[in-house]
Parts: structure tokens; C-alpha cells; sequence
């Protein structure tokens, strides 16, 4: 069965820091990966997918992600983090070789100070 | 992207009431849509998944008798918690995805409070 494991539940950055939060996966073959950022009392909103091809992807809002087969992971980026951007993300990873249901992590939490 | 709906996006009853939450795709043919709750804190939970016209898929632990699926057309699914009690209280979120494309989208969530 697929998994996935955020390993920091929180993290804290100032505006204008870099950010690098953490995604690992596990499963058999190349999954679909994703990340979704969702606001307090909100939904999810896709932020970017890896299917195949490039495994540098970028997404909306400035935020990219690297696939990395070797290290079975899937890491979010910016370069320059924005109050705005205070949200809890998620990372999930789905089965291209089944129905598509995604199974999410448990959540990163981004704190963003002035 | 597409568009989901859900509705309400908050909701307050009373335990041993039912209470319905729909799940509408607003531009796109939804054949499959999936039921998450998220506890505060916490990572969205997959109930269960639902196919147009045919009885859904629950995942294990949770009752399917207490957490009614309906997905009667291709733009529409509702979830409704039968007898609710306090510890139903939660996030509920749909997702929608059509037959040609890997990719779910989100509804804005339910927030269910029961007292």
C-alpha cells in the first residue's frame, strides 16, 4: 500500500526565508505525487502534481518540487515565502496503475513571521 | 481548474438529528467523488468513494449506515450523517475527478458541529 510522511508537523520561517518542506513516499513503481495547501476552515487547493517527465515541477505561487526517485521523495519549495502563504500543507501521492485515490500525509504546518 | 461546490459550509444540529452535505461539480462530469473528514490538526481521513449510479465504496471502520452516500447524477453527491452524535463533529471535504483525468478537485469543506 502507498504512504506518505511529512516528518515536520510544523515549521517556521521568516517572510521573505527560503522554504524547503519535506515529503516522502513509499510505493512499488513512480506515483503520482501532489501537494496541496489548504487555509484555516478552507479546502484543498492544488498547488502542483508530478506525473512523469521533468521531475522539477512548478506550481502556483512561486512553489516548485523536486521528484527524486533515489530518495523517494517529493520536496516543496520557494524561494521567498510570503505571510500569505501561512496554510497547512499537504503532500499526497496516488496509484497511476489503480483508480486514483490519493493518500495524503499528515500535514505540515507553516508559520510565517515578519 | 474545475470547480467543485459543497454545501453548507457550515452546519450546526442537534444530536440524534440527520444532516446532508452535497458535493456539486460545477463544470465538469464527476463519474467518481470521494468523502474525506479531517480531524483538527489532522490529515484528511478517506471515507469512502462513490461512482455515478452505483452504491459506494466505504473504507474500513467506517459505518456505512451512519454515513449515507448518495451519487445519483454525474454532478452531484451527497453525504448525510444519520443520528448525528458530538463525536461526528468534524471537517468533511469532498473531491470530484471525471473519467479522463487522474486529478481530484476539492470542495471548500463542510465544518459540522454537533451539539
Amino acid at each position: 500500500a502507498q504512504s506518505v510522511t511529512q516528518p515536520d508537523i510544523h515549521i517556521t520561517v521568516s517572510e521573505g526565508a527560503s522554504l524547503e518542506l519535506r515529503c516522502n513516499y513509499s510505493y512499488g513503481a513512480t506515483p503520482y505525487l501532489f501537494w496541496y495547501v489548504q487555509s484555516p476552515g478552507q479546502g484543498l487547493q492544488l498547488l502542483l502534481k508530478y506525473f512523469s517527465g521533468d521531475t522539477l515541477v512548478q506550481g502556483i505561487k512561486g512553489f516548485e518540487a523536486e521528484f527524486k526517485r533515489s530518495q523517494s521523495s517529493f520536496n516543496l519549495r520557494k524561494p521567498s515565502v510570503h505571510w500569505s502563504d501561512a496554510a497547512e500543507y499537504f503532500c499526497a501521492v496516488g496509484d497511476p496503475g489503480g483508480s486514483y485515490i490519493p493518500t495524503f500525509g499528515r500535514g505540515t504546518s507553516l508559520i510565517v513571521h515578519p | 481548474g474545475a470547480v467543485v461546490s459543497q454545501h453548507p459550509s457550515r452546519v450546526i444540529c442537534k444530536s440524534g438529528t440527520s444532516v446532508k452535505i452535497e458535493c456539486r461539480s460545477l463544470d465538469f462530469q464527476a463519474t467518481t467523488m470521494f468523502w474525506y473528514r479531517q480531524f483538527p490538526k489532522q490529515s484528511l481521513m478517506l471515507m469512502a468513494t462513490s461512482n455515478e449510479g452505483s452504491k459506494a465504496t466505504y473504507e474500513q471502520g467506517v459505518e456505512k449506515d451512519k454515513f449515507l452516500i448518495n451519487h445519483a447524477s454525474l454532478t452531484l453527491s451527497t453525504l448525510t450523517v444519520t443520528s448525528a452524535h458530538p463525536e461526528d463533529s468534524s471537517f468533511y471535504i469532498c473531491s470530484a475527478r471525471d473519467t479522463n483525468d487522474s486529478e481530484a478537485f476539492f470542495g471548500q469543506g463542510t465544518r459540522l458541529t454537533v451539539v
